[in-house]
């Protein structure tokens, strides 16, 4: 299985909004809406920010929101803040009953 | 509150076999949910190495399935992770993490990280 495909990076200043791509096919993304999205700070584990293409787990900011469209998936993050320059990865369900991850974004808040 | 806590060697040789564990403490494994390993090399992305029901009904990645096994111990509320003939581009952080499923088994996400171990291959 292929990962999914994300920018590797993207920059944002403080209050901005900033939206970050994940690619797939139609075995992955687009066949199913069961996206979610991490976020990673350096030297910590995964935090899940949005599961289901675009659900919030209770405690995650609406600032954080997530939507598809055909193959591809997005994490839109509004009211750009200093604590949100972390890494990000999508991921996905697969028509092989598999997970595939996305490479990851690094968000840098400017 | 749920926790998950892995444990194992941190330094295993090539061709040799990693084994890993994760200990889950707040919740019982036999009240559902499916249970999942991740690693991340130094540096890289995430990729998902397997996930196990408390049945034993398992999924693996394709890539690593003929040299991954995971099982569950439900007596001891733990899971656990061998990977076989392992080389040093295996070097990584491995996580174990709870999985959302559906009535099917498909996979919602990972809700639930363990803090993560670092297991390095070398001779």
């Amino acid at each position: 299985q292929s990962a999914l495909t994300q920018p590797a990076s993207v920059s944002g200043s403080p209050g901005q909004s900033i939206t970050i791509s994940c690619t797939g096919t139609s075995s992955d993304v687009g066949g199913y809406n069961y996206v979610s999205w991490y976020q990673q700070h350096p030297g910590k584990a995964p935090k899940l920010l949005i599961y289901d293409v675009s659900n919030r787990p209770s405690g995650v900011s609406n600032r954080f929101s997530g939507s598809k469209s055909g193959n591809t998936a997005s994490l839109t993050i509004s009211g750009l803040q200093a604590e949100d320059e972390a890494d990000y990865y999508c991921s996905s369900y697969t028509s092989s009953s598999t997970v595939v991850f996305g490479g990851g974004t690094k968000l840098t808040v400017l | 509150q749920v926790q998950l806590q892995e444990s194992g060697p941190g330094l295993v040789k090539p061709s040799e076999t990693l084994s890993l564990t994760c200990a889950v403490s707040g919740y019982s494994i036999s009240s559902g949910y499916y249970w999942g390993w991740i690693r991340q090399p130094p540096g890289k992305g995430l990729e998902w190495i397997g996930s196990i029901y408390h049945s034993g009904s398992t999924y693996y990645n394709p890539s690593l399935k003929s040299r991954v096994t995971i099982l569950v111990d439900t007596s001891k509320n733990q899971f656990s992770l061998k990977l076989s003939s392992v080389t040093a581009a295996e070097t990584a952080v491995y996580y174990c993490a709870r999985v959302v499923v559906d009535s099917s088994g498909a996979h919602y996400g990972m809700d639930v990280w363990g803090q993560g171990t670092t297991v390095t291959v070398s001779s």
